[in-house]
């Protein structure tokens, strides 16, 4: 789990609120994702960025946007989310492609009311 | 479709015991992955293996890979309390890697 952070660790917020899930990655990478994991189903890939530019969105809702200011860095705002999208939200970086083996970080664990 | 299904969905067995877990996956690979999940935190990787290869050992873990069947194997040998986790296998396909759902392994006492 070292290399990779993300704040927060827990977040419980009501379907009408806007908040932010941070990740930073310490190990010089070039691309970062963002995948969820909901209970009983497999992990899935929400967002990929290469050099800081999203080369791949597999069908995420709106209420999803990504940012990644520099390559260290990837945010995932959140607003107008539905109680189904309570889940744990993985941030993850590899070297170069999403075939290299990835780094995770901790995890955030997302609860909506 | 699913691209890495892993097998058995759960496995408890006692401490000391050998664990072992299967992935099947449909297409062809450049490699596969496997990676531990403790509960509620991220993914570790614990051992890449490439199509050309037939077996790989890391410590404890012993991975094998047969691309005529399309499937590996996760060998955790001596098993410990600590191995109870979540064992996923990632199979790389089209320059991306795809999860599959995973074993869950508990380990008793």
């Amino acid at each position: 789990e070292t290399g990779v952070t993300q704040t927060p660790r827990h977040l419980v917020m009501g379907m009408t609120n806007k908040k932010s899930l941070k990740c930073e990655q310490h190990l010089g990478h070039n691309a970062m994702y963002w995948y969820k994991q909901s209970a009983k189903k497999p992990l899935e890939l929400m967002f990929v960025y290469s050099l800081e530019e999203r080369v791949e969105n597999n069908s995420v809702p709106s209420r999803f946007s990504p940012e990644c200011p520099n390559s260290s860095h990837l945010f995932l705002h959140l607003h107008t989310l539905q109680p189904e999208d309570s889940a744990l939200y993985l941030c993850a970086s590899s070297q170069r492609t999403s075939a290299d083996t990835q780094y995770f970080g901790p995890g955030t664990r997302l609860t909506v009311l | 479709s699913q691209q890495g299904e892993e097998d058995p969905q759960a496995l408890s067995i006692q401490e000391g015991e050998n664990a072992t877990m299967n992935c099947s996956y449909k297409t062809s690979i450049n490699n596969l992955q496997w990676y531990r999940q403790n509960s509620g935190r991220g993914l570790v990787h614990l051992i890449l293996i490439r199509s050309n290869e037939r077996e790989k050992h890391s410590g404890r873990l012993r991975v094998t890979l047969d691309t005529s069947k399309k499937s590996s194997s996760l060998l955790i040998t001596a098993s410990r309390a600590a191995d109870t986790a979540s064992y996923f296998c990632a199979t790389d396909a089209y320059d991306k890697i795809i999860f599959g759902k995973g074993t869950r392994l508990h380990i008793l006492p």
